[in-house]
């Protein structure tokens, strides 16, 4: 039961672009989301997070929409940059837990 | 600055040994947990603790063990390695409750497991 879904695995953008990664998700208990990017070994770290009562946070060149009717969330990255190549994981809090339900990942690589 | 150090980036054992992965964190954070990254199925949940010497069960515990003695260390503990639990293991903490909503989970940067 995949409560939490990133549907493409990967995804591939030119430098200088937009980047929109997408999340799912089916728990309506969920109350907090974040993203996290990852390096090849490396451990994951933290890029930007929003609460389930907002429906957009900035942070710089990173944006984080959420749309709670339709259960989804998306990244987007403006403008793209060579750095950005990673995987992102989309993970998700329920309500007054302290674990995370991540999602699969996507592989973004950002084309010169 | 945080930091949570696993004790090996990479780690060759035999089936049926008994495995031990340590996590450290410095950041005085009540949560600790594992997780383990496969291709195509993200990070999975099979451990986690919130206070010493508590822990619950996460998505996928079966195979493995945790030890929480003390609150800056979580040890994962494979009893009899099998084949299926090569994997990329990481480890994270955070503060525990009440937990500020933008205190996010610090991984460490994890340990690659081949059972052979």
């Amino acid at each position: 039961d995949q409560q939490v879904k990133q549907n493409s695995p990967s995804l591939s953008v030119q430098e200088g672009r937009i980047s929109i990664l997408n999340c799912d998700y089916t728990n309506s208990m969920f109350d907090y989301f974040l993203w996290y990017k990852k390096y090849p070994a490396e451990g994951p770290t933290f890029l930007i997070s929003i609460s389930s009562i907002k429906d957009k946070n900035e942070d710089g060149r990173f944006t984080v929409f959420l749309n709670k009717s339709a259960k989804h969330l998306s990244l987007h990255i403006v403008p793209s940059q060579p750095g950005d190549s990673a995987v992102y994981f989309c993970a998700a809090r329920i309500q007054g837990a302290q674990k995370l339900v991540f999602g699969q990942g996507t592989r973004l690589t950002i084309n010169p | 600055d945080v930091k949570v150090t696993q004790s090996s980036r990479y780690l060759v054992k035999r089936t049926g040994e008994k495995v031990f992965l340590e996590c450290v964190q410095d950041m005085d954070h009540e949560n600790m947990f594992w997780y383990r990254q496969d291709p195509g199925l993200g990070l999975r949940l099979i451990y986690f603790s919130y206070d010493v010497k508590m822990k619950e069960k996460g998505d996928i515990p079966e195979g493995y063990s945790v030890s929480r003695e003390k609150k800056e260390r979580f040890s994962l503990i494979l009893e009899s390695a099998s084949t299926n639990q090569t994997s990329m293991y990481l480890c994270a903490s955070s503060l525990g409750r009440p937990s500020p909503r933008r205190q996010p989970q610090h991984f460490g940067d994890g340990t690659r497991l081949s059972i052979l």
